[in-house]
């Protein structure tokens, strides 16, 4: 059975950074993309970003409003996904979901999110 | 990049079919035939229910369909259930590397 764990969410300060983790079970971890969504309270989803299997490079994406201030890496080895989370706005308060990456641009299993409170 | 464009809401009677849009451009929905659907009830997490347009992944009841037409991707659901009641998503592969994929605003389905 696939599942994916996010962790690592919690109440932080403007400016500051935060790591989360997204542990995943079920599968071949290293074969697969994985990406990060998140979801403002009460709004919609916002794709954060995504990391490439290796053997498509490992490289990564962003969404404009994080680029440059979020990093996306892997551990294959420990089936591990990370978002990095610098220079923290309140805005960016909201439930992170990490995803596994289907095979035609979908997104076929979802963790069950961690929350991240930007506040002072 | 601008969100893809769905209904706030849409209801129905259990056993009815409603159907819900999706409005893209000719940028993202109308040039791929990679729009996927997930359906999230309150305080869960998102779950995909259709990919590729209209594939249904295993496990997905097959009272969900989806179809496209144009820039407007649809999602019907027949036979509605009381569990049908959830907010619903569609995305569109937008055809960047940099900016691969864009998200429909949601759409409020209420079973009456």
């Amino acid at each position: 059975e696939v599942q994916l764990v996010e962790s690592g969410g919690g109440l932080v300060k403007p400016g500051r950074s935060l790591r989360l983790s997204c542990t995943a079970s079920g599968f071949t971890f290293g074969d697969y993309a994985m990406s990060w969504f998140r979801q403002a309270p009460g709004k919609g989803l916002e794709w954060v970003g995504f990391i490439r299997s290796k053997a498509y490079g490992g490289t990564t994406e962003y969404a404009a409003s994080v680029k440059g201030r979020f990093t996306i890496s892997r551990d294959d080895s420990k089936s591990i996904a990370y978002l990095q989370m610098n220079s923290l706005k309140t805005e960016d308060t909201a439930v992170y979901y990490c995803t596994r990456d289907g095979e035609a641009a979908d997104f076929d299993y979802w963790g069950q999110g961690t929350l991240v409170t930007v506040s002072s | 990049q601008s969100a893809l464009t769905q209904p706030a809401s849409v209801s129905g009677s259990p056993g009815q079919s409603i159907t819900i849009s999706c409005t893209g451009t000719s940028s993202d929905v109308g040039s791929y035939n990679l729009v996927s659907w997930y359906q999230q009830h309150p305080g869960k997490a998102p779950k995909l229910m259709i990919y590729e347009g209209s594939k249904r992944p295993s496990g997905v009841s097959n009272r969900f369909s989806g179809s496209k037409s144009g820039n407007t991707a649809s999602l019907t659901i027949s036979g509605l259930q009381a569990e049908d009641e959830a907010d619903y998503y569609c995305c569109s592969y937008a055809g960047s590397s940099t900016f691969p994929y864009v998200f429909g605003t949601g759409t409020k389905v209420t079973v009456l």
